[in-house]
């Protein structure tokens, strides 16, 4: 119920391409879905993040698609470059307002490679 | 605004030994939250602290240990550490009320 399930593994795409990469969740208690980019050696920085409120969020080339009545979501990067390769995690917590706290249950990431 | 910062960067010690890791919080953030990031098991939540109280535990042994201090900096103490401790441990400071979590660059931890 805890588990944030991810995919694919990895991905390349050509530069210019749409990165996909999607999430699914169990636990309905979920109420905030980020997604992190990390590069080697650095800790993971927020991309962007959405609520179930909502069903898509655009952030520059990002974008977050979220389908509560399947519990899943996805993040599409548009016009992949070279320099996105990196790895992603979606991720889930419940609602610190509701006295939850700040735990984040991460996927298991996936690897992205654009080519020039 | 300062990141979060984490010291020190890099450590190595041998089995059975103690460690203790540091994180500073963005200023203003009361909330600090430990992960442990393996190739084998991924990002794994530890615990968190909120104004110097531990507000959520993780699955991990009471080998792992940690505390917040008055002005929100956080230790971690991992005690008796075993080979599968080796691993990038982050630290993450979230912004009050919010869900947003701004992650330090970590402490590589080599068990030997």
């Amino acid at each position: 119920q805890q588990q944030v399930k991810q995919s694919p593994q990895s991905l390349i795409v050509q530069k210019g391409g749409i990165s996909i990469i999607n999430c699914a969740y169990e636990n309905t208690a979920f109420d905030y879905f980020p997604w992190y980019q990390q590069f080697p050696g650095k800790g993971p920085a927020l991309l962007i993040a959405i609520r179930p409120d909502v069903s898509e969020k655009k952030e520059g080339r990002f974008t977050i698609s979220f389908n509560k009545s399947a519990k899943q979501f996805s993040l599409h990067i548009m016009d992949s470059q070279p320099g996105d390769s990196a790895t992603y995690f979606c991720a889930a917590s419940t609602d610190p307002y509701g006295g939850a706290t700040n735990k984040l249950i991460f996927g298991t990431g996936t690897l992205l490679a654009v080519q020039p | 605004k300062a990141g979060v910062t984490q010291t020190p960067r890099y450590l190595i010690k041998t089995r059975g030994q103690q460690v203790t890791l540091s994180c500073s919080p963005i200023s203003g953030h009361r909330s600090v939250s430990w992960y442990q990031q393996t190739p084998g098991q991924g990002l794994q939540f530890l615990f968190e602290y909120f104004s110097e109280t531990q507000r959520n535990k993780g699955n991990f042994p009471g080998r792992f240990s940690g505390r917040q201090f008055s002005n929100s900096r956080s230790e971690m103490n991992v005690s008796t550490l075993e080979l599968g401790d080796s691993a990038l441990y982050l630290c993450a400071s979230t912004v009050d009320q919010t869900d947003t979590q701004y992650f330090g660059p970590g402490t590589r931890l080599t068990v030997l």
